[in-house]
């Protein structure tokens, strides 16, 4: 079966300081990958998704970036981060050539920028 | 893809009540798609149903569709306090991948 793996769970840091993200994914080969942020109370915004190694889309301009340097692995990186940059941050995968775009997701990282 | 919209924002009732919650998109789909959100958790997948359909069951969960209104609804009946959560529709109108998802109707079961 597909597991996905989201770390860490929770993580504190000041601002300007550098984010790295990790997500891997199990079960399955050439994922659609996805990251999204939720601010507190708020619907899901899709910042970057991928179909493939190395292809990346930004859905929004901002101060993170994305890469896929292995099949079933998705980062997302800062090089400073901002206040605004705080929020829970979610990891998915799917697959649009399997017909339905179900998408399955991690257990979410909180981001605190302080 | 589009963004559904959910309505209403929350819903609160006592438990053993039935919950209705309603999306409405604005551009056609091949299929859309309930998600359940627990608090500080992962979205979860709850059902989908494709535009050739009208009605699909799972469990104690109803979703009916409605092409020509472009509105789906989501019934939980008899709910319990479990059911406790955020709520999404995601309306998928192409082979992107991608999938939109609104502010979420957020409900609460009062045991």
């Amino acid at each position: 079966s597909q597991t996905i793996h989201q770390w860490p769970a929770t993580l504190v840091q000041p601002v300007g300081s550098p984010l790295s993200l990790e997500c891997t994914v199990e079960g399955t080969s050439n994922p659609n990958l996805y990251w999204y942020r939720q601010a507190a109370g708020r619907g899901l915004q899709l910042l970057f998704y991928s179909v493939g190694i190395g292809q990346i889309s930004s859905e929004v301009p901002q101060n993170l970036s994305a890469s896929r340097p292995q099949d079933r692995q998705f980062i997302l990186s800062s090089k400073k981060l901002l206040l605004s940059d705080s929020g829970f941050y979610l990891c998915a995968w799917g697959g649009a050539g399997r017909g339905s775009n179900i998408q399955y997701f991690g257990a979410g990282t909180r981001l605190s920028v302080l | 893809s589009q963004q559904g919209e959910e309505d209403p924002q929350a819903l609160s009732i006592q438990e053993g009540e039935n919950a209705t919650m309603n999306c409405s998109y604005k551009t056609s789909i091949n299929n859309l798609q309930w998600y359940r959100q627990n608090s500080g958790r992962g979205l979860v997948h709850l059902i989908l149903i494709r535009s050739n359909e009208r009605e699909k069951h799972s469990g104690r969960l109803r979703v009916t569709l409605d092409t020509s209104k472009k509105s789906s609804s989501l019934l939980i009946t008899a709910s319990r306090a479990a059911d406790t959560a955020s709520y999404f529709c995601a309306p998928n109108s192409g082979n992107t991948g991608k999938l939109i998802f609104g502010q979420g109707t957020t409900l609460q079961v009062k045991p």
